[in-house]
């Protein structure tokens, strides 16, 4: 069975750092690319970064490039998410999430770990 | 990247059909075969239901099919039930982004 287990999150203040991971089980994790996604309380989701099965091909998207950096290590079967300079708008609940392929659709997602920016 | 627009919310009642449309432009829904629909009850992560346009992975309802013609996909459900009741979110690979999501249909089963 496929598993994706966020952890990570809590409360940060703005300018704070954070580092999220996922521990990845029930299948061949370095052959999977990977993602993360969040979702703002009471929003939508928001697809915040990917990251290729061998870490050769990274994306952000551009609310968060520069800030956050996304990093995996298929030893551990486990991808992070290191957040830096946190703003509140960064405030949500952020999902790992696997992909096939940069195209691919995201069949399995975690059960998202509360990332909550405030002062 | 803007989002894709869906109806904030549709409803039905149960053994109706409804569905839920996602408009994009051509460098996104209109572009590529790479839609998708999730379904999300309340606290709870998204489950994917329909990719690539049309295709159910396993274990989804039958009672789930995707569309798509120009630059709008849609999701059907039919003969509705309660446990449909859910939030349904489109989303596509882009010439840009490369993924952008819609924002989102609340479905109501009356």
């Amino acid at each position: 069975e496929v598993q994706l287990v966020e952890s990570g999150g809590g409360l940060v203040q703005p300018g704070g750092s954070l580092r999220l991971s996922c521990a990845a089980s029930g299948f061949t994790f370095s052959s999977y690319s990977m993602n993360w996604v969040r979702q703002a309380p009471g929003k939508g989701l928001e697809w915040v970064s990917y990251i290729s099965s061998s870490s050769s091909t990274i994306y952000y998207a551009d609310s968060v490039k520069g800030r956050f950096t996304i990093s995996r290590d298929n030893a551990k079967n486990s991808l992070y998410l290191q957040m830096n300079s946190l703003r509140d708008e960064d405030t949500a609940v952020y999902y790992c999430a696997r992909s096939i392929a940069v195209a691919g659709h995201f069949d399995y997602w975690g059960q998202g770990t509360l990332v909550t920016v405030s002062s | 990247q803007s989002a894709l627009t869906q109806p904030a919310s549709v409803s039905g009642s149960p053994g109706q059909s409804i569905t839920i449309s996602c408009t994009g432009t051509s460098s996104d829904v209109g572009g590529y075969n790479y839609v998708s629909w999730y379904q999300q009850h309340p606290g709870k992560a998204p489950k994917l239901m329909i990719y690539e346009v049309s295709n159910r992975p396993s274990g989804v309802s039958n009672r789930f099919s995707g569309s798509k013609s120009g630059n709008t996909a849609s999701l059907t459900i039919s003969g509705l039930q309660a446990e449909d009741e859910a939030d349904y979110y489109c989303s596509s690979y882009t010439s840009s982004s490369p993924w952008v999501f819609g924002g989102g249909t609340k479905l109501t089963v009356l």
